[in-house]
């Protein structure tokens, strides 16, 4: 099966500043790559994802990067603000597999003041 | 349209007791999945269902046991329930079709076992 490895666990940063979390998945036939947003007691919300026919999504202050040869994707918020502190998931989906999400383990992004 | 609505909130068993997490879903969306949410180790799924009639395991299956009566409905039960299942569970829907495959999550069931 599919298996996700996200980095790094925690992340803090200055607000303003950027930040990066990269996930590496072991299946090369996976072929969809959300994000999810998840505050403090919340559900986890999805906030952007791509696709494998694609190598770069951008959606206002957030983006996405794909290289399927090395089998990694990364989540890049820049000009970070206190309300992007939050835990951050990445996933993968294998087809043909109902859909089925494998999620990397979370990071928790704390944007300071 | 409230979207995915998972009951109850939050819910304290002791151990040998058994309860039923619903979860229902008012966008007619054909696949369901039932997550646990532990501390470090992100979501991981329980079972899930593609259709009406159907249900499957996922990554971690045992000591639950799901149903898929109505389309709109997929419960999930804990016949006895133990500690190591105190955990917070999130049910989700997705689209039909070949849309996105963008799963849309339940606000969660805090479950703990004494």
């Amino acid at each position: 099966g599919e298996n996700v490895e996200q980095h790094p666990s925690t992340l803090s940063v200055q607000e303003g500043d950027s930040a990066v979390i990269k996930c590496t998945y072991s299946d090369s036939a996976s072929n969809y790559f959300p994000w999810y947003k998840q505050e403090l007691g919340k559900r986890p919300q999805l906030i952007i994802d791509i696709r494998s026919n694609v190598g770069e999504k951008k959606d206002q202050r957030i983006a996405v990067t794909l290289n399927k040869t090395a089998k990694h994707f990364s989540l890049h918020i820049t000009e970070t603000q206190p309300e992007d502190s939050a835990v951050y998931f990445c996933a993968a989906k294998i087809p043909g597999t109902a859909s089925k999400l494998t999620f990397g383990t979370g990071t928790r992004l704390q944007v300071t003041l | 349209n409230a979207g995915v609505t998972q009951t109850p909130k939050f819910r304290v068993l002791k151990t040998g007791q058994s309860m039923t997490l619903l979860c229902a879903q008012d966008m007619n969306h054909e696949y369901m999945y039932w997550y646990r949410q532990d501390p470090g180790m992100g979501l991981r799924l329980i079972h899930y269902s593609v259709g009406e009639g159907t249900t499957a395991k996922g990554e971690v299956p045992d000591g639950y046991n799901v149903s898929r009566l109505k389309k709109q409905n997929f419960l999930l039960g804990l016949e006895s329930a133990a500690p190591s299942q105190t955990s917070v569970y999130f049910c989700a829907s997705r689209e039909n079709g070949q849309g996105t495959p963008s799963q849309h999550f339940g606000d969660g069931t805090r479950l703990s076992i004494l």
